[in-house]
């Protein structure tokens, strides 16, 4: 939505570079994760998963890493453009829960 | 391209008022979801729903009822809207035990008056 995104942490790149966007998760049972874009005045959008017997997962100009050690998982986008500028939100569920939490967000501005 | 389909996306209402939102999906989606969306609290569960007919409350149902009579459709229903009330409600659907990622609507902005 339009206000969604007000005191959120906020990323800015430069048009070309890699962004990263970080998460830490907090139910250590959790066990599947994912990653959602929200444009203004959209719903959220479904990048990419990984699940927890992963530590990588790769889509186009995307990444997903999730180290379990810590608690945390990470968004790279490569190359970064002017139509990446949204909120994301990383998410965690686990197998047989139906309920899925959802980290705040950040928002990432793109520079150009 | 599957969908999920809210059918406002802008509702103004006065206070007191009983609201109807609602939602479709066309992906044979067995679990629908409505959350609403306010600067600095994030995405909040007011409902879910994994089959027809079935309903759970969420983390904050004070205030709403949902209905489910057919797979495709989950409506969320304000029996006396109230000022607190004002926020964009995003409706979703997810495939199978939530280990698959949600499909999200537009999200229906209401300001209740």
């Amino acid at each position: 939505g339009e206000n969604v995104g007000l005191h959120l942490p906020t990323l800015s790149v430069q048009e070309g570079d890699n962004s990263i966007i970080n998460c830490a998760y907090s139910n250590s049972a959790s066990d599947y994760f994912i990653w959602y874009k929200q444009e203004s005045g959209k719903g959220p959008q479904f990048i990419i998963d990984i699940r927890s017997n992963m530590d990588k997962r790769q889509g186009q100009r995307v990444t997903v890493l999730l180290n379990k050690t810590v608690k945390h998982l990470s968004l790279q986008i490569a190359a970064t453009q002017p139509g990446d500028s949204a909120v994301y939100f990383c998410a965690e569920s686990y197998t047989g829960g139906f309920k899925t939490i959802f980290g705040a967000g950040t928002r990432l501005f793109v520079k150009a | 391209d599957v969908k999920v389909t809210q059918s406002s996306r802008y509702l103004v209402k006065r206070t007191g008022e009983k609201v109807f939102l609602e939602c479709v999906q066309d992906m044979d989606h067995e679990n629908m979801f409505w959350y609403r969306q306010d600067p600095g609290l994030g995405l909040r569960l007011i409902y879910f729903s994994y089959d027809v007919k079935m309903k759970e409350k969420g983390d904050i149902p004070e205030g709403y009822s949902v209905s489910r009579e057919k797979k495709e459709r989950f409506s969320l229903i304000l029996e006396s809207a109230s000022t607190n009330q004002t926020s964009m409600y995003l409706c979703a659907s997810s495939f199978g035990h939530n280990n698959y990622g949600y499909t999200f609507g537009s999200g229906t902005r209401l300001t209740v008056v």
